[in-house]
């Protein structure tokens, strides 16, 4: 079974300086989507980016890109020039590509504050 | 474009009854599925839906169960309430199941 470790139940970031979150997955498959997503207080999720594992170029978006070690199966978020409004629980999550397997597996998450 | 709307935002059920949440994707998805988040468990898949069938259940009682209709709203029921029950109950949709899901509110259940 897949599993989406995530080691850092907090972390915080200075306003304007750069964060990276760390996540770990487990799997056997070769393909599969990686999502980072974002749970401000409003409790809404939103996705802030997605990877294909067939990939081998990083996505990025605006100001967070990750840094996807297939081999090391490993998924990083990068947040750079953090602002206030990036405060929120960061979740990796894991989706396969098979059919039979297309639920979203997510991690516990991450904590993240920005200080002013 | 509206987003995905999920009914009630809130809810106070006593143990032992039962409750349906309701949620509306977003137009033209016809992926839905449902999560439950609990600060202990964190975010657990419980089914997805597409196209009026369920395509994947997660490790969830019988108690919990869904639906979706011709038009893409999904339902899910929740029958015999326990204090474990209480969560938020997030919906997402997409267009298809290997495209981007969008996330509703979520509907708040209080079970006392």
């Amino acid at each position: 079974a897949q599993t989406v470790t995530q080691s850092q139940p907090e972390m915080s970031v200075q306003e304007a300086e750069t964060v990276t979150l760390s996540c770990t997955y487990d799997t056997s498959e070769s393909d599969y989507y990686l999502f980072w997503y974002k749970q401000p207080p409003s409790r809404q999720m939103i996705l802030v980016i997605r990877q294909e594992a067939y990939k081998q170029q990083n996505a990025t978006e605006n100001r967070f890109s990750v840094n996807f070690q297939k081999a090391a199966k490993s998924f990083s978020l990068k947040i750079s020039d953090s602002q206030l409004g990036d405060a929120a629980m960061y979740f990796c999550a894991y989706r396969s590509w098979k059919t039979s397997y297309d639920k979203v597996i997510f991690g516990p998450g991450t904590s993240l504050s920005v200080i002013p | 474009k509206a987003g995905v709307t999920q009914t009630p935002r809130y809810l106070i059920k006593t143990r032992g009854q039962q409750v349906t949440l309701s949620c509306s994707p977003i137009s033209g998805h016809r992926s839905v599925s449902w999560y439950q988040q609990t600060p202990g468990q964190g975010l657990q898949f419980l089914f997805e839906y597409f196209s009026e069938t369920q395509r994947n259940k997660g490790n969830f009682p019988g108690r919990f169960s869904g639906r979706q209709f011709s038009n893409s709203r999904s339902e899910m029921n929740v029958s015999t309430l326990e204090l474990g029950d209480s969560a938020l109950y997030l919906c997402a949709s997409s267009v298809d199941i290997d495209t981007e899901a969008f996330f509703g509110q979520g509907t708040r259940l209080t079970v006392v």
